[in-house]
């Protein structure tokens, strides 16, 4: 199993161009996460999915958009970057529900500039 | 106040040593609690999670946890240089599901 994997690894983009963060499990759950990480921020939640075909907002929604495109993959998008976006961007699934275990893909290095 | 807080360190501590780590939150509808572990330019991986006040053991790591106190905590026993990381507190939202992460205490632990 890959667990969780995230496309693509490191990315450049110039401001207001836009992207497509993919992310993909293969354990069958049914929750997946977008978080982005800063220093000395912790990782904050951007969006999630608590079951195919449903999604909400976490902390930090502005700027981005989100699909969850089946039970397997949920992508994360930036219309119109900017320099603040620069940041790690974690995916994370779990089965679902308040005891389950999250599990993190590798994340993507996202520089704005 | 943030939801849930750690002092972000970094906590050194010297090889064989107990290292402390300590979270604060402040839902007090809060049921689930989880210490994640990252390394330098890693994802964060779980190492723990507590459900019920008190303590909960796995190999050299204990949680603990004090719903009344609105605390949490853990204990590296033995600690090694390969225990150098980050960690990251990490707590359910009242709604179920959601984790509010601290921002994550640095641990280097000396040879």
């Amino acid at each position: 199993n890959a667990g969780v994997t995230q496309t693509p690894k490191f990315q450049v983009l110039k401001t207001g161009q836009s992207m497509t963060l993919q992310c993909a499990q293969d354990m069958n759950h049914n929750s997946m996460y977008w978080y982005r990480q800063d220093p000395g921020m912790g990782l904050r939640l951007i969006y999630y999915s608590a079951s195919e075909g449903t999604t909400d907002k976490g902390e930090v929604p502005n700027g981005y958009n989100v699909s969850r495109l089946n039970k397997r993959e949920f992508s994360l998008r930036l219309e119109s970057a900017a320099p603040s976006q620069t940041s790690v961007y974690f995916c994370a699934s779990s089965e679902g529900g308040g005891r389950d275990t999250q599990y993190f893909g590798p994340g993507t290095r996202l520089t704005v500039l | 106040q943030k939801e849930v807080e750690q002092n972000s360190g970094p906590l050194s501590v010297p090889e064989g040593a107990i290292a402390s780590l300590n979270c604060t939150y402040s839902d007090r509808g809060s049921q689930s609690f989880f210490w994640y572990r990252q390394y330098s330019g890693k994802s964060p991986e779980l190492i723990m999670s507590i459900y019920s006040n008190g303590d909960k053991e796995d190999g050299r790591f204990t949680a603990q946890l004090n719903k009344a106190s609105q605390y949490v905590s853990l204990l590296i026993r033995d600690s090694q240089p390969s225990d150098s990381a980050t960690y990251l507190c990490a707590v359910t939202s009242y709604q179920g599901g959601k984790l509010i992460f601290g921002q994550g205490t640095e641990l280097s632990v000396k040879p």
